[in-house]
């Protein structure tokens, strides 16, 4: 089994230019989560979605849009790049609420902002 | 917003146990502990979760203090594997997207 798979694994962009981080998952989970971690630091929630159809904002969602294509996948977009959206980002999804569900983590899109 | 506060890091031998601990004097009656640990280069991972009782899963035990204040995470015998960062997290029913800040957590290393 495959997990939660997030493509690509690095990428780099230019300040202005926009471009998606997908998410996928294999294992028929409802909630899916994005995440940002800034080196040094712990994790911060940008969006999820407790459900197929719903979408809420997390700690820190300026600057990003997300889309729950479907109950499998999840995706964050970044408009118009800047530099203070360089981090490493993580999705995750759960079976139910993660107040009493793991959450399961892909390994992560390391962004560069130039 | 309950809060928790973990040491910064800590040090453990090869084949020891070793007691990660974690205090949050402000939790609530709803509010669960829950542990995740990230090793170097890759997503947090679940370790366990608890409200009120203490709780064993193959990879930890959670100590939970009767008043709730502070938890204890056990690694009954670490390996080198178990070098990572530990976070220390409480969830409740009511800020369902606010509640899941990772905080800096614990580095834990292991010393052959």
């Amino acid at each position: 089994n495959a997990g939660v798979t997030q493509t690509p694994k690095f990428q780099v962009l230019k300040t202005g230019q926009s471009m998606t981080l997908q998410c996928a998952q294999d294992m028929n989970h409802n909630s899916m989560y994005w995440y940002r971690q800034d080196p040094g630091m712990g994790l911060r929630l940008i969006y999820y979605s407790a459900s197929e159809g719903t979408t809420d904002k997390g700690e820190v969602p300026n600057g990003y849009n997300v889309s729950r294509l479907n109950k499998r996948e999840f995706s964050l977009r970044l408009e118009s790049a800047a530099p203070s959206q360089t981090s490493v980002y993580f999705c995750a999804s759960s079976e139910g609420p993660a107040r009493v569900q793991p959450q399961h983590f892909g390994d992560g899109t390391r962004l560069s902002i130039l | 917003d309950a809060k928790t506060t973990q040491p910064n890091s800590m040090e453990s031998n090869e084949e020891e146990p070793v007691h990660l601990p974690c205090n949050h004097s402000t939790i609530s009656g709803t509010d669960y502990i829950h542990w995740y640990r990230q090793l170097p280069s890759q997503g947090p991972e679940y370790v366990i979760h608890g409200l009120t009782s203490n709780v064993n899963n193959r990879m930890a035990s959670l100590a939970i203090a009767e008043d709730r204040k502070s938890s204890t995470l056990i690694l009954h015998r670490a390996t080198l594997r178990d070098a990572a960062v530990y976070y220390c997290i409480l969830r409740d029913e009511k800020n369902y997207g606010q509640n899941f800040v990772f905080g800096p957590g614990t580095r834990l290393s292991v010393l052959p």
